[in-house]
């Protein structure tokens, strides 16, 4: 059983198109997350929330969008996709607060825009 | 061998020997810090982690050290092994926040 499941694991898809990826945590946590991976392995955070709250929303683009149906499920949309946003995009789950930090990641969405 | 995770990102080691990863953080107000190892295609996986009112924290082949004068973490790998080749990445937990800032990360291969 995975714990942190994220579709698809790849996708590939032309400038200027909108595409989602979809995470789900079967660990019953409070806090789920997206990174941003860049091609040297450089970890960012992009947005975390807490029971379907948004309570990060670092320094990205508009064109990103999470959405939290509840919490088991955080997505992520992407508008008007760019060359930058080629990445590999990791979801995370953890229990939450400020004394449960560790982090469950899924397998990642290896992103290629053309 | 050693690595300095920030300005030596990759460390090659024999198998069978220790390894030793080192990781510089930057905030004296981080009170949590963690490994994660990273196998190619997989997602950061935890390994140990550590708070800051510790030194030293042991798991299964894994120690992990903490200098919080010259803020400065290591991770310590005993007797490496094929298996143990990934990238590891160090990461720290700014007291009252809620997520986590990650390091660059250190290619470990061992070499059979």
């Amino acid at each position: 059983d995975t714990a942190v499941s994220q579709t698809p694991k790849y996708l590939v898809t032309q400038m200027g198109n909108d595409k989602s990826i979809k995470c789900e945590q079967n660990l019953g946590h409070d806090t789920m997350y997206w990174y941003k991976q860049d091609s040297k392995k450089f970890l960012k955070i992009m947005f975390s929330y807490n029971n379907k709250e948004l309570i990060i929303n670092e320094t990205v683009p508009n064109r990103f969008s999470p959405k939290s149906p509840d919490k088991a499920h955080l997505n992520l949309h992407i508008n008007s996709l760019e060359l930058g946003d080629s990445a590999v995009y990791f979801c995370a789950s953890s229990e939450g607060g400020t004394t449960n930090e560790k982090l469950f990641f899924g397998s990642g969405t290896q992103l290629s825009v053309l | 061998g050693e690595s300095v995770g920030l300005h030596l990102p990759t460390l090659s080691v024999q198998e069978g020997d220790n390894s030793i990863i080192n990781c510089a953080y930057s905030n004296s107000a981080s009170d949590y810090f963690i490994w994660y190892k990273q196998e190619s295609g997989k997602g950061p996986q935890f390994i140990i982690d550590i708070r800051s009112n510790m030194d030293k924290r042991q798991g299964q082949r894994v120690t992990v050290l903490l200098n919080k004068t010259v803020k400065h973490l290591s991770l310590q790998i005993a007797a490496t092994q094929p298996g143990d080749s990934a990238v590891y990445f160090c990461a720290e937990k700014l007291r009252g926040a809620n997520n986590l800032f990650f390091g660059t990360g250190t290619r470990l291969t061992v070499i059979p």
